[in-house]
């Protein structure tokens, strides 16, 4: 019963080639996040959402785009992978009650060749 | 921007010692930042540990407490005796109030030996 899950949970890509990161969440939150995860950095915010039809900047937005199609669901959309994107990325949604508690995802390993 | 030091694991500690995780943070952007532990035991996500988000608080939770000092902009992480399930990594993070994104420290891998 996770509340926030996501889809591949593993997956190797080629450099130059497009890579969608799937998130979905039944917490009914209105925000979501996309973070990355590299050895000698704590998670780094890429993208978020507010709600359906949002998506605002992170503090590492370039080469990534995110889709929010819907309350549930968040994408991370790498249009042409490179190597430095090779990563573990977590998807969460927060509760936008007194600091936003946010739920995290297992993670995605992403692997571009 | 803003930015998050954490004690630099790993630590390793005996079971009953006590355990302190030092926690400093920089909030150039924020005016009034909120202040998380989160936690990730093995083999299991990443979740909230506890938070505060009044300087001055103070939170708890599973034994652990830590207090928001915004004179010295710590949030030390403090348990006076530690079980074997403690053994997780610590993070450190802060957050404004409009909801864009946590800044988390590089995390702390605790061991605590029997």
């Amino acid at each position: 019963e996770a509340a926030v899950t996501q889809s591949p949970r593993n997956k190797v890509a080629v450099t130059g080639g497009k890579v969608t990161l799937s998130c979905n969440q039944t917490n009914n939150h209105n925000n979501m996040y996309w973070y990355r995860q590299d050895t000698g950095h704590g998670l780094r915010l890429i993208h978020y959402s507010y709600g359906a039809g949002s998506t605002e900047k992170g503090d590492i937005p370039d080469g990534y785009k995110a889709s929010r199609p819907s309350q549930e669901n968040f994408s991370l959309i790498l249009e042409l992978a490179t190597p430095s994107q090779t990563s573990v990325y977590f998807c969460a949604s927060g509760d936008g009650r007194e600091g936003d508690t946010q739920y995290f995802g297992p993670g995605t390993r992403l692997l571009v060749l | 921007g803003d930015s998050v030091t954490q004690t630099e694991g790993p630590v390793t500690v005996s079971e009953s010692e006590s355990l302190i995780i030092n926690c400093t943070y920089s909030a150039t952007s924020i005016a009034y930042p909120n202040l998380f532990w989160y936690v990730r035991y093995p083999g299991e996500g990443l979740q909230l540990l506890l938070k505060v988000i009044t300087a001055g608080q103070k939170g708890s939770s599973r034994g652990f407490e830590a207090t928001y000092n915004k004179e010295t902009t710590s949030f030390h992480l403090q348990k006076a005796s530690v079980q074997e399930s403690d053994s997780a990594v610590y993070y450190c993070a802060l957050g404004d109030n409009y909801a864009q994104g946590l800044t988390f420290g590089l995390g702390t891998r605790v061991s605590v030996f029997p």
